[in-house]
């Protein structure tokens, strides 16, 4: 199974503050990663697919970059709705594994 | 507009079965791969089951193979998990989500459902 690293578990930040989170994947994935968004009651968000594409409908704030085993989602100006957990997802092979998540809480 | 709606959690004893249903509108269906997430309280996103269009080809986590089954009608636009023999750890919000590509694809996920819980308890 490909093991998915986040890092930070969580990240205290202002609004306006940049924000990078890192996701690690055991063995390559290619570009086979995605970033979901998750507040508390919710379901899950699609952010970012495909490792560096904007889903429709997503604030252009919100980027990725990244292949192989090694990706990062950025926040380039944090929002007050942005606060939440944040999960990245690898679909290059089954099972299908999630990162740990990151929780973004306000400083 | 997409929407996706779950139904049939619960509490249930160890041991026990329920089946989950999810309804499904906005879109075309039977050209979507579909998929089961969990999330159980303290953890993170676990998944769970994915099946193709034609609901002939399933893939299931280790975690749950052999006691889960998911399955699709086409004609009610509709997915489920049947899940059997639950254990404790079974214990969480289950969602259905659409796949973004179409067609024998299981990718990422575009859209969600709300969720339903499903408690294994005695």
């Amino acid at each position: 199974d490909i093991q998915m690293t986040q890092s930070p578990s969580s990240v205290s930040a202002s609004v306006g503050d940049r924000v990078t989170i890192t996701c690690r994947a055991s063995q390559g994935i290619s570009s086979w990663l995605a970033w979901y968004q998750q507040k508390p009651g919710k379901a899950p968000k699609l952010l970012i697919y495909a490792a560096s594409s904007l889903q429709s409908g997503v604030p252009s704030r919100f980027s990725g970059s990244g292949s192989e085993t090694d990706f990062t989602l950025t926040i380039s100006s944090l929002q007050p709705e942005d606060f939440a957990t944040y999960y990245c997802q690898q679909a290059i092979s089954f099972p299908l594994t999630f990162g740990g998540g990151t929780k973004v809480e306000i400083k | 507009e997409v929407q996706l709606v779950e139904s049939g959690g619960g509490l249930v004893q160890p041991g026990g079965s329920l089946r989950l249903s999810c309804a499904a509108s906005g879109f075309t269906f039977s050209s979507y791969a579909m998929n089961w997430v969990r999330l159980a309280p303290g953890k993170g996103l676990q998944w769970v089951s994915s099946i193709f269009p034609s609901g002939t080809t399933t893939f299931y986590a280790d975690s749950v193979k052999g006691r889960f089954t998911i399955s699709r009608d086409n004609s009610k636009n509709t997915l489920y998990l049947q899940m059997n023999s639950l254990r404790a750890e079974d214990t969480a919000i289950y969602y259905c989500a659409k796949d973004r590509s179409r067609g024998n694809a299981v990718t990422h996920f575009d859209y969600w459902g709300q969720g339903t819980l499903v408690t294994v308890s005695s």
